[in-house]
């Protein structure tokens, strides 16, 4: 069992739905971080928040867009998304930025298929 | 631009044998470097990190190197069992404000009974 949970676990989605992925964690952590991984490559990172607020944005189209309602939760609202937006999306958190001998920690993924 | 290499891609092994994986990254300007394991549809497991200023962490039957002047850092597995299948991976991250990690393509590994 992993610390951080993800919902939901898998997801199918038209293009021109509207859905969100979840993560929560419940280890006080105030760093939290969203990546996505396509099939045999490594995890990219997209975004990562800071306190609640966003620190980085990796150049990700609008499409995604992330939020953090609280310590705890970090969502990823999608809104017509394209088939190569289909891939595992990983949320993973960690102690706090500044602190790098914390690990980040990862749930298992919500895996998302676009049709 | 960091760059995180992992040799080999697949290594298939018989039951009991001691093994290293390999990781090599171009700037050796890191915060820290971290291991995870990654089971098929899951996500990722952390195994063992390793601060710069460190040259090396044991966990169980897994200890991890690092040698941040060469850019290299490698994970053994002392008397691999079949529950270690699964692909391995390294990240490094270099700078400690940002939190961002930079992953290797990872070493699939498979223990055979």
């Amino acid at each position: 069992d992993t610390e951080v949970t993800q919902t939901p676990k898998h997801l199918v989605m038209g293009m021109t739905n509207k859905k969100s992925l979840k993560c929560e964690q419940h280890m006080g952590h105030r760093a939290m971080y969203w990546y996505k991984q396509k099939a045999k490559k490594p995890p990219e990172l997209m975004f990562v928040y800071s306190y609640e607020k966003l620190s980085i944005n990796e150049s990700v189209p609008s499409r995604f867009s992330p939020e953090c309602p609280n310590s705890s939760l970090l969502n990823l609202h999608l809104h017509a998304l394209q088939p190569e937006d289909s891939a595992l999306y990983l949320c993973a958190s960690s102690q706090e930025l500044g602190m790098g001998n914390q690990p980040q920690h990862f749930g298992d993924g919500t895996r998302l298929s676009i049709l | 631009k960091q760059e995180v290499t992992q040799i080999p891609a697949a290594l298939s092994v018989p039951e009991g044998e001691n093994l290293v994986l390999n990781c090599s990254f171009t700037d050796s300007a890191i915060y820290n470097l971290q291991w995870f394991r990654q089971d098929p549809g899951k996500g990722l497991t952390s195994l063992l990190l390793i601060q710069s200023s460190q040259r090396e962490q044991t966990s169980g039957r897994l200890n991890a190197s690092l040698d941040k002047s060469s850019g290299r850092s490698t994970l053994y597995i002392a008397a691999s069992q079949p529950g270690d299948s699964a692909t391995y991976l390294c990240a490094v991250r270099g700078s400690s404000n940002t939190g961002k990690l930079i992953f290797g393509q990872g070493t699939t590994l498979q223990v055979k009974p």
